[in-house]
């Protein structure tokens, strides 16, 4: 099986502009969750969807924003963007019968903002 | 908000010697991951303990996940150079759904 794929790899952006990245998940997963890391911060959660409903969302300031797609496909969004947004981007699926919160992740978007 | 927290944050070592990694927190949680991060890509799942007192093994790695589910660590036994890298635990809240709380990390650098 295909593992979770991200794209892209890599984006650089200029402070106040937007931003889309995108997820695939695992064949079969119909979660998706997506995390910022970063190195003052850590791992932190963004927002779940299944079955294209956002299930869970973290403390995040509304400029993030995320869907998901009938094919599990799945996209974030950050608008006016900000140099604290410069950050590793994962995504993660799961399958609803994996153990709970047993979860893969992609490589990860690197974005920097200028 | 149901924190983790992992110590060390850094350790270094040298090739076959073990280290131990431990993930506490004040809140029990219903399951403890572990994963394993390198440079440049997205964390690995190592292994989930879900029962308070579970000890898991993967070749060179256990996993204990304590009595009250609170806290978890991983030891590595003669550790190689193919085991750095980024150790973090994770734990879903008690509440469905797949959002996972992260420990800062650990780093772990094997020396040869």
């Amino acid at each position: 099986k295909a593992g979770v794929t991200q794209t892209p790899r890599y984006l650089i952006k200029t402070r106040g502009q937007q931003v889309t990245l995108s997820c695939s998940p695992i064949s079969g997963h119909r979660s998706v969750s997506w995390y910022q890391q970063t190195p003052g911060q850590g791992l932190q959660f963004l927002f779940e969807y299944f079955s294209e409903t956002q299930r869970n969302k973290g403390n995040f300031p509304g400029r993030f924003s995320g869907r998901q797609f009938s094919n599990s496909r799945s996209e974030m969004n950050v608008s006016t963007l900000e140099l604290g947004d410069s950050a590793l981007y994962l995504c993660a699926s799961s399958s609803r019968e994996a153990l709970v919160g047993e979860q893969f992740f992609g490589p990860g978007t690197r974005l920097t903002v200028l | 908000t149901q924190l983790l927290e992992q110590s060390p944050q850094f350790l270094s070592i040298q090739e076959g010697e073990n280290l131990t990694v431990y993930c506490n927190s004040s809140s029990v949680f219903s399951s403890l991951q572990w994963y394993r991060q390198e440079p440049g890509e997205g964390p690995v799942l190592l292994v989930t303990v879900v029962t308070g007192g579970e000890v898991k093994k993967l070749k060179r790695l256990t996993f204990q996940f304590g009595d009250a589910r609170k806290d978890s660590s991983l030891h590595i036994t003669a550790a190689q150079p193919g085991d750095t890298g980024l150790y973090l635990c994770a734990g879903p809240p008690s509440a469905a759904g797949n959002k996972l709380t992260f420990g800062g990390g650990t780093r772990v650098l094997v020396k040869p």
